[in-house]
């Protein structure tokens, strides 16, 4: 099975600026997470969507949004775009059934680097 | 204090063993992650272990889980250069259980 892929890997904008990430999950998982990764904050959970509904939401301002495909692909969209947006964004999928344990093992993508000057 | 928490970084010999420890505070996780993030990478799983186990083996992968202290650590042994990365545990105690929590990650560096 192919893994986690994400578009594109790298990306610059300017302050301001609004950006769009993609990512496709392993085929066959309907739940989609995204996570920022920054120096100074680490890992921390953006949002989860399954079957084309926001299922979960981390503390993140509004500027930050997704939404998810019949197909289970998803985009994260970031508008107005702050220097401390900086940072690599990283995209999972699971199965998103739950229940029996080890079901909704979350498997992440390469991410996709975003520089904002 | 964090909900997560790992020491920072650990140096080791090639051929050497590696414990990279984690501590957490949510008693009632049901299972915990082991991820492995190289330079300029993603997040690659290396194992899990749910909450009613002690001990979990995985080729040179041994995960050992103390509920009471609430304490987790992966044990590598014969240590190569490959693997040299950040390493992170994480808990999905949040949302449903289905936003990890992570720790801080350890950077492992091997030295040949």
């Amino acid at each position: 099975k192919a893994g986690v892929t994400q578009t594109p890997r790298y990306l610059i904008k300017t302050r301001g600026q609004q950006v769009t990430l993609s990512c496709s999950p392993i085929s066959g998982h309907r739940s989609v997470s995204w996570y920022q990764q920054t120096p100074g904050q680490g890992l921390q959970f953006l949002f989860e969507y399954f079957s084309e509904t926001q299922r979960n939401k981390g503390n993140f301002p509004g500027r930050f949004s997704g939404r998810q495909f019949s197909n289970s692909r998803s985009e994260m969209n970031v508008s107005t775009l702050e220097l401390g947006d900086s940072a690599l964004y990283l995209c999972a999928s699971s199965p998103g059934t739950g229940g029996i344990a080890g079901t909704d093992t979350q498997y992440f993508g390469p991410g996709t680097r975003l520089t904002v000057l | 204090g964090e909900d997560v928490e790992q020491s920072l970084f650990l140096s080791v010999r090639e051929g050497d063993s590696s414990v990279i420890n984690c501590t957490y505070t949510d008693s009632s996780s049901t299972y915990l992650y082991w991820y492995k993030q190289e330079p300029g990478a993603g997040l690659q799983l290396l194992t899990y272990i749910f909450s009613n186990m002690d001990m979990k083996q995985d080729q040179r992968l041994t995960v050992l889980l103390n509920k009471k202290d609430k304490h987790l650590s992966l044990r590598i042994a014969d240590t190569q250069t490959g693997d040299s990365a950040i390493y992170f545990c994480a808990d999905p105690r949040d949302m449903g259980r289905r936003a990890l929590t992570f720790g801080s990650g350890t950077r492992l560096q091997v030295q040949p």
